[in-house]
């Protein structure tokens, strides 16, 4: 059975930083493309970014409004995906969700239930 | 990169059918036939319903059915059950190595 499982999340200063984990089981995690996508209270989901595993030079993609100040990484060895969160806005506060895209699909069959991150003074 | 357009809210009674209507442009929705549906329930995660358009996953029901017209997406749910009360959201591949969603749709079973 796939499953996806968010840690990390919390109350965070603005400006601040906070890194969350996604660990994988159930599936070859090496073969799968991982993302971050996160849900505003009130608000629609929002793709946050990628990584590709290593075939693809774990390259990475970003959403324009965390671009610069977010990083997805991965280790392949832990079954770990992870997002480095830097100058923590307040509209930055969502639930974050990972989940993965494989092969040539591009859909996302397998979400995490997702960590709340709270960016506040 | 705007997110798609979808109506904040629709609604049917109990075995009626909706539609769901998913705008874009010709950089996203009308440029590749990479659509998706997600299923959210009040606290939960999202479930994927519908793929590349109009493929259904294993398990999900005949009921949700996708399709595609230049810029427009749309999601059509036949047989209104109450268990379909949920946001509903689409997603579309951009082309650049991004995805965009949108705004997501509530639909209520009255």
């Amino acid at each position: 059975e796939v499953q996806l499982v968010e840690s990390g999340g919390g109350l965070v200063q603005p400006g601040g930083s906070l890194k969350l984990s996604c660990t994988a089981s159930g599936f070859t995690f090496s073969g799968s493309s991982m993302h971050w996508v996160r849900r505003a209270s009130g608000k629609g989901l929002e793709w946050v970014g990628r990584i590709r595993g290593k075939a693809n030079t774990y390259a990475t993609t970003y959403a324009a409004s965390v671009r610069g100040r977010f990083t997805i990484s991965r280790d392949d060895s832990k079954n770990t995906a992870y997002l480095q969160m830097n100058s923590l806005k307040t509209e930055d506060t969502a639930v974050y969700y990972c989940t993965r895209t494989t092969g040539t699909l591009v859909n996302f069959d397998y979400w995490g239930q997702g960590t709340l991150v709270t960016v506040s003074a | 990169q705007s997110a798609l357009t979808q109506p904040a809210s629709v609604s049917g009674s109990p075995g009626q059918s909706i539609t769901i209507s998913c705008t874009g442009t010709s950089s996203d929705v009308g440029g590749y036939d990479y659509i998706s549906w997600y299923q959210q329930h009040p606290g939960k995660a999202p479930k994927l319903m519908i793929h590349d358009v109009s493929s259904r996953p294993s398990g999900v029901s005949d009921r949700f059915s996708g399709s595609k017209s230049d810029n427009t997406a749309s999601l059509t749910i036949s047989g209104l059950q109450p268990e379909d009360e949920a946001d509903y959201y689409c997603s579309s591949y951009t082309g650049s190595n991004t995805w965009v969603f949108g705004g997501g749709t509530k639909l209520t079973v009255l």
